[in-house]
Formats: C-alpha cells, structure tokens, sequence
C-alpha cells in the first residue's frame, strides 16, 4: 500500500508569491491534515479534511487556505508568502478524522523556503 | 487551555542504553495519546496509540505506558540503537464536544541523540 505523497518536496519562493502544495493520502483514507513545523515550534495544526468538508481549523491568518477533491487528494494554498512562512509542511492521512482512536499517517513533507 | 508538556527538551545516551521520555497533559475531555517519531527532515512516524483504558503499550524496543489518572505518559525505549537518534512527540487527543470532532494537541518533542 502507497504512503502519504506530498508534491512537490521542495520549493523556492519569494516574498508576496502564492504557493500550492499537493497531497495524496493514503488510498481508502478520507481525513486529510496539514501542519507546519518549524524550529522550536514543533507541529502546528493547520486544517483538516474529512470527506472534502473542512472539519478543523487552527490559528492561521486567511492567507492560508485547502481544500479537498472527491478522490481525498487534498491542496493547500498560502497566498501573499512572507519570510516567516518558510517551514516543513506536513500532510497526514487517517481512516477516520484525525483525533479518533486511528493510527495517523504522514508524507514526507514540502520543505517551503521563502526569500 | 489543553497542553502538553514534554521533558526532557533534550537527551544523549550511550548505545545500548536505556532511556524514559515524559509527557504530562492537561487536555480534557480526554480521548487518546499517541507518540511519534521523527528522524530529522522526514514525517513523523507513528510509535504507539493508547486510550485511556489501555496502560502499556509495546512496539518493538519501545514501551509507551499510560496514567489517565495523573495525566501523565512515558516512553522507554530498550537497548538504544544509533537509529534512535530522533524527536520524539507526545500527541494528545481531546473529544470535540462542539463539532468538528476531536482536537489533537501536541508536545514540542524530545530530542534523543544516541552516541557510540
């Protein structure tokens, strides 16, 4: 069985540009989750997907933005890209939604740096 | 406010050696409690999921337990292998009482290096 996929893996970008990351989730899993990780942050949850609804969302500004295909593949956009975006940005998949008593998946993650 | 709170930041251990990583959490109504591992640059990776009826959990070398109680987790890892060498996250899952289903808060990890 396939894992997690994230598209592209790594990214260059400048200040004001918009981005769109891509991720495939595991097949037959329909909860799909974003996070942000950078250094001495830890994860920060972005949103989560269930079945192309979003279920969940954390405390991110507008500029970031998903959304889900009927397929599970899910999209997140960040619009106007400041310096402070640069991060790792996972993707992970479950069965259920995330917070259920099911094991959670991640991808490998876009490494995003913003110049 | 739900939290988790992990310790030590950071731990190097001598291969072949044994270690205990902590997790304390404040969250509430709660639901379940996974610990991850992360190698540098890669996805987390999943350890052991517990609810709060389950006290012990194994998976290989490791050994997650669990007191609902006191809200409080461990990891032991056994006979410590350079592979180890990773961030470790405590990952806390509270009921969604208002829809939108459960909401998993995180720990900062711990940073276990295992050396020669």
């Amino acid at each position: 069985k396939a894992g997690v996929t994230q598209t592209p893996r790594y990214l260059i970008k400048t200040r004001g540009q918009q981005v769109t990351l891509s991720c495939s989730p595991i097949s037959g899993h329909r909860s799909v989750s974003w996070y942000q990780q950078t250094p001495g942050q830890g994860l920060q949850f972005l949103f989560e997907y269930f079945s192309e609804t979003q279920r969940n969302k954390g405390n991110f500004p507008g500029r970031f933005s998903g959304r889900q295909f009927s397929n599970s593949r899910s999209e997140m956009n960040v619009s106007t890209l400041e310096l402070g975006d640069s991060a790792l940005y996972l993707c992970a998949s479950s069965f259920r939604t995330s917070g259920m008593y099911n094991e959670q998946f991640f991808g490998p993650g876009t490494r995003l740096t913003v110049l | 406010k739900n939290q988790v709170e992990q310790s030590p930041q950071s731990l190097i251990i001598l291969e072949g050696k044994n270690c205990t990583l902590q997790c304390n959490y404040t969250v509430s109504p709660f639901s379940n409690l996974r610990w991850y591992k992360q190698d540098t640059g890669r996805g987390p990776v999943s350890l052991t999921i517990m609810t709060f009826s389950e006290n012990t959990k194994s998976n290989g070398r490791y050994t997650a337990t669990l007191d609902a109680d006191t809200k409080q987790s461990s990891l032991h890892i056994t006979a410590s292998q350079l592979s180890d060498s990773a961030s470790y996250i405590c990952v806390v899952s509270a009921v969604g009482l208002t829809g939108g289903g459960n909401k998993l808060t995180f720990g900062t990890g711990t940073q276990l290096k295992v050396e020669l």
